[in-house]
């Protein structure tokens, strides 16, 4: 069946780091897939989401290429914030649901 | 446009006490899910429904947990005798027409003692 996998964390970085969190999905056709963001305490935030192979999502200086060749859809972004520590969901819809990683916690320190 | 309410934000049952958590969801949307989130886990879908009517369950314990979301009213999610593995947070997402983006609310954190 349809599955994501995420790297496993925590990923620690300092600020103006680059980053990386690698998506890999499994899926029948070529669904949407997103990224979304979970800060400590609060609800899934979606992030940036990408509809069809090749598309570029991006927001808040955050991308992420659908590539169908590779079944991936890695997160990154060139210089991230301490305000940027969160857990990171990759996710893709299955019929009526989403299917999610494990999630991606990221720290940041100063 | 408010977003996703859920409450209560935190709740503590005793063990086979019953745990109601509700759901509003976005104005406009018909189309609710509920997720379980478990400590270091990803989020496992339970139901989704849609006013008056469970479109899929597929994700839901077959005891003591029941789903509804009624014409007039929040989306509720009940669990009866509840036990200490049913310590987790509980989502609901929302959703215009069954289109794939989903909105998540603030979630309901339930603790069993």
């Amino acid at each position: 069946g349809d599955s994501v996998t995420q790297m496993e964390g925590p990923v620690t970085l300092s600020e103006e780091a680059f980053l990386t969190i690698n998506c890999t999905y499994t899926a029948t056709g070529y669904p949407s897939l997103f990224w979304y963001v979970q800060y400590p305490g609060e609800g899934l935030q979606l992030l940036l989401k990408a509809t069809k192979a090749d598309d570029k999502g991006s927001n808040k200086g955050f991308e992420a290429t659908y590539r169908k060749e590779t079944t991936s859809f890695h997160l990154e972004k060139g210089s991230v914030q301490v305000s940027d520590s969160a857990v990171y969901f990759c996710a893709l819809p299955n019929t009526d649901k989403l299917i999610f990683g494990t999630g991606t916690r990221l720290q940041v320190f100063p | 446009n408010a977003g996703v309410m859920q409450n209560p934000r935190h709740l503590v049952r005793r063990r086979g006490q019953e745990a109601r958590l509700r759901c509003s969801p976005m104005k406009g949307h018909s189309h609710v899910y509920w997720y379980r989130q478990l400590p270091e886990e990803g989020l496992k879908f339970m139901v989704y429904l849609q006013k008056e009517n469970i479109i899929d369950e597929s994700g839901m314990p077959k005891e003591r947990f029941s789903a509804e979301f009624p014409k007039e009213g929040p989306s509720i999610l009940r669990i009866q005798q509840v036990v200490r593995g049913d310590s987790a947070a509980y989502f609901c997402a929302s959703s215009p027409r069954g289109y794939n983006e989903q909105f998540f609310g603030p979630g309901t954190r339930l603790t069993v003692l």
